[in-house]
């Protein structure tokens, strides 16, 4: 069973510049999850995703991050323009509903914002 | 809201020792999960073990043991005959009925050979 799939693996861009990360979850899974993870800190929810729909955005800075299913599937955070604080690795995960939602994570991107 | 507490930055054992990690939660919900993921270096994370909360039985996944006290909302990792592989950050995370996940800031094992 392939596992979720993220690119890039690293990005370095300067601040106020765009960026684009995507994330392919495991085949059948209905819930995907877009993660924050500051150095030594734990992942912070930004987005989640209930096939197409958002279940929770609340921790997602709206100005300036946006992300987007289409189809219930393949998934796009975008940051624009990012910040010196957004130098993070972002984590992707998804679950199968229902039952316990054990999350499966891809291997991140880290973005070093200049 | 719900909060994750991991009180050790750190911690070290020697190989083939055992060690315990903490984590105490604090959630309104009466039903909910609880995990244990694992983060190498490669920044992959697994998924160590898991608990639910309505079981009084403490989960067991081979040398990966929890204790669970629902009381305490206190829920500790036991890793026996530790193994170099087995350094790593350590999360513990919550899900709530939701499907909401909230995790600690992690404690990083050193395994000493």
């Amino acid at each position: 069973e392939a596992g979720v799939a993220q690119s890039p693996r690293y990005k370095i861009i300067e601040k106020r510049q765009s960026v684009a990360f995507w994330c392919n979850p495991i085949s059948g899974h209905a819930t995907l999850y877009w993660y924050q993870q500051i150095l030594g800190q734990g992942p912070k929810l930004l987005i989640q995703f209930q096939n197409n729909g958002v279940v929770d955005d609340s921790q997602l800075p709206k100005d300036r991050f946006s992300a987007e299913r289409l189809k219930g599937v393949d998934s796009t955070l975008k940051i624009q323009p990012a910040k010196l604080e957004d130098s993070a690795v972002y984590l992707c995960a998804s679950s199968f509903v229902p039952g316990i939602n054990i999350q499966y994570f891809g291997a991140g991107t880290r973005l070093s914002v200049l | 809201a719900q909060t994750v507490t991991q009180s050790q930055p750190e911690m070290s054992v020697q190989e083939a020792e055992t060690v315990t990690l903490s984590c105490t939660y604090d959630t309104s919900e009466s039903d909910y999960y609880l995990f244990w993921y694992k983060q190498p270096p490669s920044r992959q994370m697994i998924l160590v073990i898991r608990q639910e909360a309505y079981k009084q039985q403490n989960a067991t996944e081979n040398r990966f043991s929890v204790n669970f006290q629902k009381a305490a909302k206190s829920f500790s990792l036991k890793i026996s005959d530790s193994q170099l592989g087995d350094a790593a950050m350590y999360f513990c995370a919550c899900q709530n009925t939701g499907n909401q996940f909230y995790f600690g800031t992690g404690t990083s094992l050193t395994v000493i050979p």
